[in-house]
């Protein structure tokens, strides 16, 4: 398996910009997760998916973030205006979560800069 | 809520000697896992070593071993032998259903 696929890599937009950030866990994981990370906060939780729907989102910062799994194959984590505070590396995982000792899978992650 | 605690943003450790990075977290729950990862300069996110909570015996991955002290909800990292590629950024994680992350510990190795 090629492991969790994120893109893209790098990302510079305006702010005010919608930006769309995707996600491709490994096959047969049912479990997602969206993390950001800063020097100040480290990793964030966002919010997580299993079996594609989302358990979780109260770590969404606010109402312009929005994440979607339409399948198991993929994801999207959308801001919606982007605004400078919003530059981080954000990270998709997946698990498998038969087990709760299963290792959580990261992407390379994409770094988002909003200038 | 759970959180994680990394109290050390840095450490520093001469190649070859020991080094423990500490982690302490809180939570109510009875049944759980904790984590360690490395982050590389790569970003790449690399499971360092795990541990059940249910489980007193400490975990060990070859040159990596944990202290595990349940009841002062600690779960500190040892690393052994320090080597050069062992420099990275070290998160603590707690776990069951998500996986919820420390602030982590930049590790330097001093040649």
């Amino acid at each position: 398996d090629a492991g969790v696929i994120q893109s893209p890599r790098h990302e510079v937009t305006e702010m005010g910009q919608e930006v769309t950030l995707r996600c491709k866990p490994i096959s047969g994981h049912n479990s997602l997760f969206w993390y950001r990370q800063t020097m100040m906060r480290g990793l964030e939780l966002l919010i997580y998916f299993n079996n594609n729907v989302p358990i979780d989102d109260s770590g969404m910062p606010e109402d312009r973030f929005s994440a979607k799994m339409p399948n198991a194959s993929f994801s999207t984590l959308k801001i919606q205006p982007s605004e400078p505070r919003d530059s981080a590396v954000y990270f998709c995982a997946s698990r498998d979560r038969q087990g709760w000792n299963t290792e959580a899978f990261f992407g390379q992650g994409t770094r988002l800069t909003v200038v | 809520a759970q959180t994680v605690t990394q109290s050390q943003p840095e450490m520093s450790v001469q190649e070859a000697e020991t080094v423990t990075l500490s982690c302490t977290y809180d939570t109510s729950e009875s049944d759980y896992y904790l984590f360690w990862y490395k982050q590389p300069p790569s970003r790449q996110m690399i499971l360092v070593i795990r541990q059940e909570a249910y489980k007193q015996q400490n975990a060990t991955e070859n040159r990596f071993s944990v202290n595990f002290q349940k009841a002062a909800k600690s779960f500190s990292l040892k690393i052994s032998d320090s080597q050069l590629g062992d420099a990275a950024m070290y998160f603590c994680a707690w776990g069951n259903e998500k996986l919820t992350f420390g602030t982590g510990t930049r590790l330097t190795i001093i040649p």
